[in-house]
């Protein structure tokens, strides 16, 4: 069965440094969010993507993120400076179609900020 | 802005016994998916519950759905230990476009004891 792939699965930093998230969405989809989870808490919405453009985005998504789909099977999360709050599970997801279908959750990458 | 709040947020139960966790949400959406998420890993997708009155059935989980009350269910009858796990319910924001991004509840840990 196809599924999101997401690469490294944990990541840690230096508070300032750049880090990027790769997710391979499943390669029939054509919506891709990214959310985070901190420890213990609920999963938030980042950012769409459709058409190669930020669709939606979320206070979180300020302007140390960014996303690209740099190819026709990536899609990164960028954070140009790191913060120690921005530590977390990040979460890449897909979708077939415009929500009548569930979004379907990559294994997430933890980061880790020192 | 949506919010989606779930009850109980904690729950611990004898396998047997039936429970149902609840999800209010305060925007109208005929939009919501149950997920699952077994500590330390990704979400995965339950039920999609797409129009009032939707109702949902897998093995020991049942779903639905009132739209006119902003409220769905998750019913859990004679629950079994593998069934222990965080519950989160989240509705789809419904913006122009479809690429929307969906608002979590807090999620529901539930653990099922012999």
């Amino acid at each position: 069965e196809p599924e999101v792939t997401q690469t490294p699965s944990h990541q840690v930093t230096q508070m300032g440094q750049e880090v990027i998230l790769r997710c391979v969405p499943i390669s029939n989809h054509l919506y891709f969010y990214w959310y985070r989870q901190i420890l213990g808490q609920k999963v938030e919405f980042l950012v769409s993507f459709y058409n190669n453009e930020i669709s939606e985005k979320s206070e979180i998504f300020d302007d140390q993120f960014s996303v690209e789909r740099p190819d026709g099977s990536n899609f990164t999360l960028k954070i140009r400076s790191t913060k120690l709050e921005d530590s977390a599970m990040y979460f890449c997801a897909s979708r077939q179609l415009a929500s009548a279908d569930t979004q379907y959750f990559g294994p997430g990458t933890r980061l880790t900020v020192l | 802005e949506l919010k989606v709040e779930q009850n109980p947020l904690f729950l611990s139960m004898q396998e047997g016994k039936n429970y149902t966790i609840y999800c209010n949400y305060s925007t109208t959406s005929d939009r919501l998916y149950w997920y699952r998420q077994d500590p330390g890993k990704s979400l995965e997708s339950l039920f999609v519950l797409l129009s009032n009155g939707a109702v949902k059935q897998e093995g020991r989980l049942m779903a639905s759905l009132d739209t006119k009350a902003r409220l769905s269910t998750l019913h859990i009858t004679a629950a079994v230990h593998d069934l222990s796990a965080t519950y989160f319910c989240a509705v789809d924001m419904m913006l122009v476009g479809g690429a929307d991004g969906l608002t979590f509840g807090k999620g529901t840990h539930l653990i099922i004891q012999p």
